[in-house]
C-alpha cells in the first residue's frame, strides 16, 4: 500500500476552518484516501473517504488534487472537541482477503484552542 | 445503538503471565480486526476475521499472540508469557460487510501494562 506523509502537529483557533494536509505521492489508481481521527483515550473514528472527487459529509470535506498525490481534510468550523490525532490512510478498494486492514501512520496532532 | 465494546479496559500483568482480551463487535458485523497501538504511535494491524474464519494473521508479532472468534461474534486476543514490549493499547474494530465502502468501527481499547 502507498504511504502517507502528514505534519506532526498543528494548532487551530476555535471557530476557524482547520485544513489538514496529506501527501500520498505513490498512490495507485485503485487506492482510496481515508481519514480517521482519534480523540485521547478513545478508539479511532471514521471521518470521510474519497477516490478522485471532492467529498463532503456532516463532519468534514475532503479535497483531492487532480493528480491524486495529495489531499486536504477540512474541518469547516473547528470546536474544542475536534482536538485529536488525525490519520490519513490510503487503502486498496479491490476484493482481496486483507484489503480491509488499515495502515495508520503517526498522524497529525490537532489542538483547537479557544 | 451499542458500539464495539472491549474488556477489560485496563489490565496490569506481571511479566510471564498470560492475558485474554475480549472484544464484543457490533451485532451482525461480519468483519473483525485487532490492532496494537504503542504509546505515541498509530495503530498497527494484528489480525482479521471474516465471521469465524481468521483470514489474515500477518500482523501478529510472535507465536505468543493468538486470536479466535469461534462463533463469528465475540473475539478473544490471547497473549501468552507476556513481555514488557507487549505493553500497548489493543484495539478491536468491526465492520458490517466485506464490501467496498465498509467503515470500521473501533472500540475504546484495552490498555495493557506488563511489569
Amino acid at each position: 500500500d502507498a504511504k502517507t506523509t502528514q505534519p506532526t502537529s498543528m494548532d487551530c483557533a476555535e471557530g476557524r476552518a482547520a485544513n489538514l494536509p496529506c501527501n500520498h505521492s505513490t498512490i495507485s489508481g485503485n487506492e482510496y484516501v481515508y481519514w480517521y481521527r482519534q480523540i485521547h483515550s478513545q478508539g479511532p473514528q471514521y471521518i470521510i473517504h474519497g477516490l478522485k472527487n471532492n467529498e463532503t459529509n456532516e463532519m468534514a470535506s475532503l479535497i483531492i488534487t487532480e493528480d491524486r498525490k495529495s489531499s486536504t481534510l477540512i474541518l469547516p468550523h473547528a470546536t474544542l472537541r475536534d482536538t485529536a490525532v488525525y490519520y490519513c490512510i490510503v487503502r486498496v478498494g479491490g476484493a482481496t482477503d486483507s484489503w480491509g486492514k488499515l495502515q495508520f501512520g503517526a498522524g497529525t496532532q490537532v489542538v483547537v484552542t479557544p | 445503538g451499542a458500539g464495539v465494546s472491549q474488556s477489560p479496559r485496563y489490565k496490569v500483568a506481571k511479566r510471564g503471565q498470560d492475558v485474554a482480551l475480549r472484544c464484543d463487535p457490533i451485532s451482525g458485523h461480519v468483519s473483525l480486526f485487532w490492532y496494537q497501538q504503542a504509546l505515541g504511535q498509530g495503530p498497527e494491524f494484528l489480525t482479521y476475521f471474516q465471521n469465524e474464519a481468521q483470514l489474515d494473521k500477518s500482523g501478529l508479532p510472535s507465536d505468543r499472540f493468538f486470536a479466535e472468534r469461534p462463533e463469528g461474534s465475540v473475539s478473544t486476543l490471547k497473549i501468552q508469557r507476556t513481555q514488557q514490549e507487549d505493553s500497548a493499547v489493543y484495539l478491536c474494530a468491526s465492520s458490517l460487510i466485506r464490501g467496498l465502502l465498509e467503515t470500521q468501527y473501533f472500540g475504546p481499547g484495552t490498555r495493557l501494562l506488563v511489569l
